[in-house]
């Protein structure tokens, strides 16, 4: 099935530091999406990749894409004990659209 | 900025008992959809409506259905709930204008569900 694999599972770094983790899929995408999710509640959209485009930025997030590998990353710059969550990508394949497992990630302050 | 509500943010029901989960979004919304979120599993689709009165499959649909009588409005119906459905549901929108994967979707708060 088409999904989003998503690594590490989890991760826990210091207020301040880089956070990136990485979303693979087995077959062709249209784009790529991924959310963040705060404890217990809904999700909330973060950025969009299209199939054509390898890299994309909004504030301190950078999102980039390799259709030959197959993956994407989603990079935290300058992390704050805010960023705590667990990131989820979403591919869009034809009509299919499939949430990887997601990564939970703990920022320290 | 949009909003998507859903009805109950904790619901403890008995096993065989009928279940309603309600959702509504005020942005006139094409697309609605039910997951259930569940640990090491991620989100999964259960139900997804692109305009009243139509709805299509998820991935899991076994045990449940839906309703979507008024645009804003999309209902989950546990017909009879078992053990196995305590989880995590979540109820999405978006504007149905784009390209099916090409829209964000704005999601609700979400229910935790546990059946006894």
């Amino acid at each position: 099935s088409q999904q989003g694999e998503e690594d590490p599972q989890a991760l826990s770094i210091q207020e301040g530091e880089n956070a990136t983790m990485n979303c693979s899929y087995k077959t062709s995408i249209n784009n790529l999406q991924w959310y963040r999710q705060n404890s217990g509640r809904g999700l909330v959209h973060l950025i969009l990749i299209r199939s054509n485009e390898r890299e994309k930025h909004s504030g301190r997030l950078r999102v980039t894409l390799d259709t030959s590998k197959k993956s994407s990353s989603l990079l935290i710059t300058a992390s704050r004990a805010a960023d705590t969550a667990s990131y989820f990508c979403l591919k869009a394949a034809g009509n299919k659209l499939t949430f990887g497992g997601g990564t939970r990630v703990l920022v320290k302050p | 900025d949009v909003k998507v509500t859903q009805s109950s943010r904790y619901l403890v029901k008995r096993t065989g008992e009928k279940v309603f989960l309600e959702c509504v979004q005020d942005m006139d919304h094409e697309n609605m959809f039910w997951y259930r979120q569940d640990p090491g599993l991620g989100l999964r689709l259960i139900y997804f409506s692109y305009d009243v009165k139509m709805k299509e499959k998820g991935d899991i649909p076994e045990g449940y259905s839906v309703s979507r009588e008024k645009k804003e409005r999309f209902s989950l119906i546990l017909e009879s709930a078992s053990t196995n459905q305590t989880s995590m549901y979540l109820c999405a929108s978006s504007t149905g204008q784009g390209k099916r994967g090409s829209e964000k979707l704005f999601f609700g708060s979400g229910t935790q569900l546990s059946v006894l």
